[in-house]
């Protein structure tokens, strides 16, 4: 089946550290890729995609790269600040019309002052 | 003004009652979702509309039955709720293939007591 599996949480960093969050994939077809935000007491929101191998999507000092040889699409930013705390989701998409999103677990960020 | 609005955002309610949450999108998109997210903050799709059609269905129980009475708006009708469906409600849209950007709602909290 068609799954994805983000590092486990809670994440704690320090403002202006550098961030990685762990993305790996199983599809059984050729996926999209997505990372989703969610803040605080607020809906889900797109923060980047990538929909081919080797694509990079990027958004707000966040990166993730599309690697097909590792079925992975980890999330980095190299200085976080306090306003990114908020629980981090990945997610890949195989459908085309329906948008038929398969979560991870999701991944809460707190980045302390 | 609001893309996507839920109500109500908190819904407490006692085991065996029947509730129901209502969505409604202004961003002109064809298709429509709900999502589950449960107290691990994992994410699940339940129903997709797309013009008021239902594409897709996933393994919810029938205590669930979503309406689409036009293709801006998707409620969830829940009968006979029950303990385990305590749970943030997320509504979405989404326009066109392929793009995979779902725009959220600010979700629903429904706890039964």
């Amino acid at each position: 089946g068609n799954s994805v599996t983000q590092m486990e949480g809670p994440v704690t960093l320090s403002e202006e550290a550098f961030l990685t969050i762990n993305c790996t994939y199983t599809a059984t077809g050729y996926p999209s890729l997505f990372w989703y935000v969610q803040y605080p007491g607020e809906g889900l929101q797109l923060l980047l995609k990538a929909t081919k191998a080797d694509d990079k999507g990027s958004n707000k000092g966040f990166e993730a790269t599309y690697r097909k040889e590792t079925t992975s699409f980890h999330l980095e930013k190299g200085s976080v600040q306090v306003s990114d705390s908020a629980v981090y989701f990945c997610a890949l998409n195989l459908l085309q019309g329906a948008q038929k999103l398969v979560f991870g677990q999701g991944t809460r960020l707190t980045i302390n002052p | 003004d609001t893309a996507v609005s839920q109500t109500p955002k908190y819904l407490v309610t006692q085991m065996g009652n029947d509730k129901s949450i209502k969505c409604e999108q202004n961003l002109g998109h064809d298709t429509m979702y709900w999502y589950k997210q449960d107290s691990k903050k994992f994410l699940k799709i339940m129903f997709s509309y797309n013009n008021k059609e239902l594409i897709i269905n996933e393994t919810v129980p029938n205590r669930f039955s979503p309406k689409s009475p036009d293709k801006a708006h998707l409620n969830l009708h829940i009968n006979s709720l029950e303990l385990g469906d305590s749970a943030v409600y997320f509504c979405a849209s989404s326009q066109g293939e392929g793009t995979g950007e779902l725009f959220f709602g600010e979700g629903s909290r429904l706890t039964v007591l």
